[in-house]
């Protein structure tokens, strides 16, 4: 049974930096294939990606958000630690974690963490 | 990047109808479509895959159509528990996923 789940900070200010851990189980990031990554959603709003990193250490970010964020993985802990910087107001998001399939399907999400950005 | 949109976006239906919600990419996605169920306060939920193939555990009144750009999601006979908001995301042009902006089902 596949479970993710994210732990971080509910609140931080403008420009500091947010760094959110997604712990799984039930697989593996060294199976060839599978990936990790970030979705969030802004309050009442649609489902953005932010950033995928695969069991082969590649890491594909969403072009937009490319030069705020790093994404990286600890394959023993079953973690992945995403960071983005320089955090802003509109930012305030319920961030999730999700699971990528070989077939690069988003199958499985966790609960997802709300985070708020103000002063 | 590929441009999800979805209509409409809400849509007020009586339980034990059929639903139909649309989802248009801006360029051809092949089948490589997926449609989402998301509750409040909850994590969205796959339905469908491949535009047709219902994930594991879905129930058979969801069923999923189209190819290219364009898309269909149909819930046959409504109950209470798919009232919710649903969305549509291609992978085709993975890893840029692209979600549409979603459709409101709400009880008529």
């Amino acid at each position: 049974q596949i479970t993710l789940k994210e732990s971080g900070p509910t609140l931080v200010k403008p420009t500091q930096t947010l760094t959110l851990t997604c712990t799984f189980s039930g697989f593996s990031l060294r199976t060839n294939g599978v990936g990790v990554g970030w979705v969030r959603q802004p309050p009442g709003k649609a489902l953005q990606w932010l950033v995928l990193i695969y069991w082969d250490d590649d890491e594909r970010y969403s072009p937009s958000l490319k030069s705020r964020l790093t994404i990286t993985k600890d394959t023993s802990k079953n973690q992945v630690v995403l960071t983005m910087t320089n955090m802003d107001p509109v930012d305030t998001a319920t961030y999730y974690c999700v699971h990528r399939n070989s077939g690069g399907l988003l199958d499985y999400w966790g609960q997802g963490t709300l985070v708020t950005v103000s002063s | 990047e590929i441009a999800m949109t979805q209509s409409p976006a809400t849509l007020s239906v009586s339980p034990g109808e059929r639903a139909t919600l649309s989802c248009r990419a801006s360029q051809s996605v092949s089948s490589n479509l997926a449609w989402y169920q998301q509750k409040p306060g909850q994590a969205p939920r796959l339905l469908i895959y491949g535009a047709s193939t219902r994930a594991t555990g879905i129930p058979a009144r969801f069923s999923g159509s189209g190819s290219g750009t364009e898309f269909t999601l149909t819930i046959s006979s409504l109950q209470s528990e798919d009232f919710a908001v649903y969305y549509c995301q291609q992978y085709n042009d993975w890893p840029k996923y692209t979600f549409g902006q979603g459709t409101k089902l709400e009880i008529k």
